[in-house]
């Protein structure tokens, strides 16, 4: 069974540009979480997709987007990167029923400069 | 909304005593309840979760943690800690949709 796997391991953009992160959930799983983990902080939920639909959204901006394919993988895309954007972004995989646990990735550490 | 709260954010503990890292949440429905363990420069693992049932929940690498609904708490144990146990714990919630919410996190640092 293969588990979640996250690309790059690393990125260093600057402000402004764009980035794609990628995300293969883990064998059977429906449904992909994207967090946000800020140095020294919890990971914040920035959505979940489920059948290749956005299936909740937290606290963060447009140009926050994302992708799930029909294999059930997924791209987080971040458009005008500020320094705040600088973070550890994990990405989770579950089955679609409540109370299901995620199952995470080793995540993408981002830095923007 | 749901909210987590971990009361300590550093907890220093010789190796081979017990351990206990606090987590208090609120919500104003019942709730699942999950530990994660993140070691440094890595991803999250689950350790354990309540969904309902029993309120003493057994996980991996010999943690517990016990659901006290009336004190809305879901504390984690362990009773006796190795230095591989070094390594920064959260505590999360869920409703439907599986949103986690998550704890500002504990570190736990093992020292011999």
């Amino acid at each position: 069974e293969t588990g979640v796997t996250q690309s790059p391991t690393h990125l260093i953009k600057t402000r402004g540009q764009q980035v794609t992160l990628r995300c293969s959930s883990q064998s059977g799983h429906n449904t992909v979480s994207w967090y946000q983990q800020a140095l020294g902080q919890g990971p914040q939920f920035i959505f979940q997709y489920y059948r290749e639909e956005e299936n909740g959204r937290g606290n963060f901006p447009p140009r926050f987007s994302g992708l799930q394919f029909p294999n059930y993988s997924s791209e987080l895309n971040v458009n005008a990167l500020e320094l705040d954007d600088s973070a550890l972004y994990l990405c989770a995989s579950s089955l679609a029923e409540a109370g299901r646990a995620q199952y995470f990735g080793p995540g993408t550490r981002l830095l923007v400069l | 909304a749901q909210s987590v709260t971990q009361l300590d954010s550093q907890v220093p503990v010789f190796e081979e005593a017990p351990v206990e890292l606090r987590c208090n949440y609120s919500s104003s429905v019942s709730v699942y309840l999950f530990w994660y363990v993140q070691y440094p420069n890595q991803g999250l693992q689950l350790l354990l979760k309540y969904l309902s049932g029993s309120t003493l929940v057994k996980g991996i690498n010999g943690f517990e943690a016990e659901f006290n609904k009336s004190q809305t708490s879901f504390h984690l144990r362990k009773p006796s800690v190795h230095i591989s146990d070094t390594a920064e714990y959260f505590c999360a919630v869920s409703r439907r949709g599986n949103k986690l919410v998550f704890g500002a996190g504990t570190i736990l640092r093992v020292k011999s």
